[in-house]
C-alpha cells in the first residue's frame, strides 16, 4: 500500500525566510506527485504537480518542488516566503496505475510572521 | 465554469440522523471522489467514481453511501450519523490528459458536526 510522510507538522518562519517542506512516499510503481495548499478557511488548491520529465517542477506563487526518485522524495521549496503563504500544505501521491486515488500526507501547517 | 460546488457549507446533525452532502461539477470530469479531512490526518478517501454508474470504496467507506447517476453529480449519504463522522468533507473531480493522468480539483468543503 502506498503512504505519504510529511516531515514537519508545524513550521513557523519570518517573512523573507526560505521554506522547504519534506515529503517522502512509499509506492512500488510509477507515481504522479502533487502539492496542494489550503489557505485558512478555503479549499485545497493545486500548487504544482509532477507527472514525468524534468524533476524540478515550478508551480504557482513562486513555489517549486524537486522529485528525487532514488530517495522517494518530492520536497517543496520557496526561496522567500510572504505572510500570505500562511497555510496548510499537503503532499499527495497517486500511482499511475490507479484511477485517481490520491494518497495524502498529514499536512504541514506553515505560519509566516511579519 | 463554477468548477466543483458543494452544499451545504455547514451542517449540524444529531446522532442517528441521515443526510446527503451534495457535490456537482460542470467540467465534464469522469472521475469524482469524496474525502474527509481530520486534524493531523490529512485527507482520506471515502468513495470515488470513475464515471456515471460506477462507484468504488476508498480508505474509509463505512457509514457512507454514494451513487453516480449523472456525470455532473456525486452525492454522499450518511445513513446514520455518528460523532466520529464530525469532519470537513471535500468533493473533488479529475480531468484526464491524453496520457491518462489526472489532476484533482477540490470543492469548497462541507463542515459537518454530529452531536
Amino acid at each position: 500500500a502506498q503512504s505519504v510522510s510529511q516531515h514537519n507538522h508545524h513550521v513557523i518562519l519570518s517573512e523573507a525566510a526560505s521554506l522547504e517542506l519534506g515529503c517522502n512516499y512509499s509506492y512500488g510503481g510509477t507515481v504522479n506527485l502533487f502539492w496542494y495548499v489550503q489557505y485558512p478557511g478555503q479549499h485545497l488548491q493545486l500548487l504544482l504537480k509532477y507527472f514525468s520529465g524534468d524533476p524540478l517542477v515550478k508551480g504557482i506563487k513562486g513555489f517549486e518542488a524537486e522529485f528525487i526518485k532514488s530517495k522517494f522524495s518530492f520536497n517543496l521549496r520557496k526561496p522567500s516566503v510572504q505572510w500570505s503563504d500562511t497555510a496548510e500544505y499537503f503532499c499527495a501521491v497517486k500511482g499511475t496505475d490507479s484511477w485517481g486515488k490520491l494518497q495524502f500526507g498529514a499536512g504541514t501547517q506553515v505560519v509566516v510572521t511579519p | 465554469n463554477a468548477g466543483v460546488t458543494q452544499t451545504p457549507k455547514f451542517q449540524v446533525l444529531k446522532t442517528g440522523q441521515s443526510m446527503t452532502l451534495q457535490c456537482a461539477q460542470d467540467m465534464n470530469h469522469e472521475y469524482m471522489s469524496w474525502y474527509r479531512q481530520d486534524p493531523g490526518m490529512g485527507l482520506r478517501l471515502i468513495h470515488y467514481s470513475v464515471g456515471a454508474g460506477i462507484t468504488d470504496q476508498g480508505e474509509v467507506p463505512n457509514g457512507y453511501n454514494v451513487s453516480r447517476s449523472t456525470t455532473e453529480d456525486f452525492p454522499l449519504r450518511l445513513l446514520s450519523a455518528a460523532p466520529s463522522q464530525t469532519s470537513v468533507y471535500f468533493c473533488a473531480s479529475s480531468d484526464r490528459t491524453g496520457t491518462g493522468f489526472r489532476t484533482q480539483y477540490f470543492g469548497p468543503g462541507t463542515r459537518l458536526t454530529v452531536l
